[in-house]
């Protein structure tokens, strides 16, 4: 199946600090990418959806100046937690569809941890 | 209302035993529907797509009812390594994947 890489697959940072997350689309053009949160022992949240040449779309609650989303190219999404705080911490993954029907594959997420 | 919702888990099973897991959603013109596993502190991998004529994949059979809306999974001659946490997985209008809560499955010797 596709393959969808993310990095780095753990960070911890200090409160304050920025943190760029990187999700890529191996073998595949991805024109959309979906970015996630989940916290332990929850179901996965859908944060943004990522527009490859656009803005991303942002879910209800969202705040989009704390997640930056940039979509430069068709295999390459970023998410940038800005100003991070400990309540930021969690499990963040991201995936890349090839089309709007088809499953959806998942880079190996990134484990935050705001100290 | 949750837009897809899972039976509560967890599932302790004993090896060989055959599960069910159900799953609902509210929004009738959902388009597709998955099941994924993710195991612990990994991510979801896809296990089975769902299709409205029920299929099978060795043990794992999935069956989708839209009349109902509603999505089931079984799992036959549990192994050990079954357990995980199974997610029911809703494509909606715009490519919206939306996760249920998950099932926790414990298989035990």
């Amino acid at each position: 199946g596709a393959v969808v890489s993310q990095h780095p697959s753990r960070v911890i940072c200090k409160s304050g600090t920025s943190v760029k997350i990187e999700c890529r689309s191996l073998d595949f053009q991805a024109t959309t990418m979906f970015w996630y949160r989940q916290f332990p022992k929850k179901s996965l949240m859908l944060m943004a959806t990522s527009n490859e040449g656009s803005k991303a779309t942002y879910e209800q609650g969202v705040e989009k100046d704390k997640f930056l989303i940039n979509h430069a190219s068709l295999t390459l999404s970023t998410l940038t937690v800005t100003s991070a705080h400990p309540e930021d911490s969690s499990f963040y993954i991201c995936s890349a569809r090839l089309n709007t029907n088809t499953e959806a594959f998942f880079g190996q997420g990134t484990r935050l941890t705001v100290v | 209302r949750k837009e897809v919702e899972q039976d509560p888990g967890p599932f302790n099973v004993p090896e060989g035993a055959t599960v069910a897991f159900n799953c609902t959603y509210s929004n009738s013109a959902s388009q597709s529907f998955f099941w994924y596993r993710q195991d612990c502190r990994k991510e979801p991998k896809l296990l089975m797509s769902v299709y409205s004529s029920g299929n099978e994949d060795g043990r794992f059979t999935a069956q989708l009812n839209r009349a109902s809306q509603y999505i089931s999974l079984l799992i036959r001659d549990s192994k050990l390594s079954d357990s995980a946490t199974y997610l029911c997985v809703v494509n909606n209008q715009g490519g919206k994947l939306i996760f249920g809560q998950g099932t926790e499955l414990s298989v035990k010797p």
